[in-house]
């Protein structure tokens, strides 16, 4: 069962356009919600992270917004540009160890 | 700071043969991980190793074995290769209980079972 699921599976947005990404949880004992990026034959870097004490934060161009009641966080990229050309994943864990990832979201910004 | 490292970057294997990945952090994390990526299917936890001398089953454990062999160093071994482990495996490592939730990642092993 995937405990991350994440939406939509690719987004193509014309640049200067915002990129968003949906992903939803069910375990409430999940207390950190990051966001990678990976480019074509990379490994997946961090770009973002929230923890559920916050609605919103903000680095530059990207935003997380996260609705603790629903269990749902979202990634914004505003202003998108070809090079935010990439595949990005959601993920969660609790106070441990583990990390659940979503199935992943590939992002094409057509100039 | 070379990060995480894995060898081998590619690899192909018969059905039957067996291989082991290898992967190193230099930044004295405790934690490390090995993942999955399959199209579709996004990372998938086969095993972690919490600390130096544990290692505890992730999501897709079956046909894996691990060996964590110092703080440095953390394999992944396939005993019997089979086609279902054809994939892309990333290792990553963590300050696990440090400032910093973040895992880092290698840049992955391409590994074809035929």
């Amino acid at each position: 069962q995937q405990q991350v699921k994440q939406s939509p599976q690719s987004l193509i947005v014309q640049k200067g356009g915002i990129s968003i990404i949906n992903c939803a949880y069910e375990n409430t004992a999940f207390d950190y919600f990051p966001w990678y990026q990976q480019f074509p034959g990379k490994g997946p870097a961090l770009l973002i992270a929230i923890r559920p004490d916050v609605s919103e934060k903000k680095e530059g161009r990207f935003t997380i917004s996260f609705n603790k009641s629903a269990k749902q966080f979202s990634l914004h990229i505003m202003d998108s540009q070809p090079g935010d050309s990439a595949t990005y994943f959601c993920a969660a864990a609790p106070q441990g160890n583990q990390f659940y990832f979503g199935t992943g979201t590939s992002l094409t910004v057509i100039p | 700071n070379a990060g995480v490292t894995q060898t081998p970057k590619f690899q192909v294997l018969k059905t039957g043969q067996s291989m082991t990945l290898q992967c190193a952090q230099d930044m004295n994390h405790n934690s490390m991980y090995w993942y999955r990526q399959d199209p579709g299917m996004g990372l998938r936890l086969i095993y972690y190793s919490a600390s130096e001398g544990t290692t505890d089953k992730g999501e897709v454990p079956n046909g894996y074995n691990v060996s964590r062999l110092n703080k440095r160093e953390f394999s992944l071994r396939l005993e019997s290769a089979a086609p279902s482990q054809t994939s892309v495996y990333f290792c990553a490592s963590r300050d696990y209980g440090g400032v910093s939730s973040e895992q880092f990642f290698g840049p992955g092993t391409r590994l074809t079972v035929l």
